[in-house]
């Protein structure tokens, strides 16, 4: 079955990017789906990030829009993060999800385990 | 921006009824999607269009959508059923929005 897991730094110093990165097993990324990035600081809710398709069409939240790139590299079977600019405000677990997409509905299924990520000094 | 409402908090007794609410505009034109999330763990999927169970999902949970309100119901609610409980759905203004709703603490006890 197809498996996710998030890869990168656990701590990032404010004013820099975050990167990281999904590694997908059991499936190929460039046979289909969306593939997306959610986000839960501590304590709260979650957040949609953004998504990617395996051509590389992205959708970004438009309150994170200006900061978030998403890529996919298919050779690897990975896609990526950037949030550039971070403050503590973006302190969170972060998730990779395949964007599971039919007709024009979409839900995450399934997810990866999570990789928390601080921003601080 | 679009959003999803949902009550912070829910509490049944075991063996109990669970409904859980969540409400949106949107809801209406797009589905409902159900997760629960236990404490340190990732969501897991549980009702998807509305009403339809995911594989190895019990049958004690059931979903429903009528107007702009969607419900997630837990008959005979047990204690490994106690978690956070998100609602899911997409804007339906064409712009691929992803939107979660605010979370609701189910307790068992």
């Amino acid at each position: 079955q197809v498996q996710l897991q998030e890869s990168g730094p656990g701590l990032v110093k404010p004013s820099e990017t975050l990167s990281l990165t999904c590694t997908v097993s059991g499936y190929s990324i460039s046979s289909g789906y969306y593939w997306g990035w959610i986000r839960q600081p501590p304590g709260k809710g979650l957040e949609w990030i953004g998504s990617i398709y395996h051509s590389g069409s992205t959708y970004y939240n438009p309150s994170l829009k200006s900061r978030v790139t998403i890529s996919v590299d298919t050779s690897k079977n990975q896609f990526s993060l950037k949030l550039s600019s971070v403050t503590a405000a973006d302190t969170a677990v972060y998730y990779c999800a395949r964007d599971y997409h039919y007709s024009d509905e979409n839900w995450f299924d399934p997810w990866g385990q999570g990789t928390l990520v601080t921003v601080s000094s | 921006s679009y959003e999803l409402t949902q009550p912070p908090s829910v509490s049944v007794s075991p063996g109990q009824t669970a409904r859980i609410t969540c409400s949106g505009d949107a809801l209406p034109k797009k589905y409902a999607y159900w997760y629960q999330q236990k404490s340190g763990q990732a969501p897991v999927l549980v009702i998807y269009e509305d009403s339809k169970r995911p594989s190895g999902i019990p049958e004690r949970f059931s979903g429903s959508s009528s107007g702009t309100m969607a419900t997630l119901t837990i008959s005979g609610a047990q204690v490994e059923d106690e978690a956070d409980y998100y609602c899911y759905s997409t804007d339906s203004s064409g712009n691929h929005r992803r939107v979660f709703g605010g979370g609701t603490k189910l307790t068992v006890l």
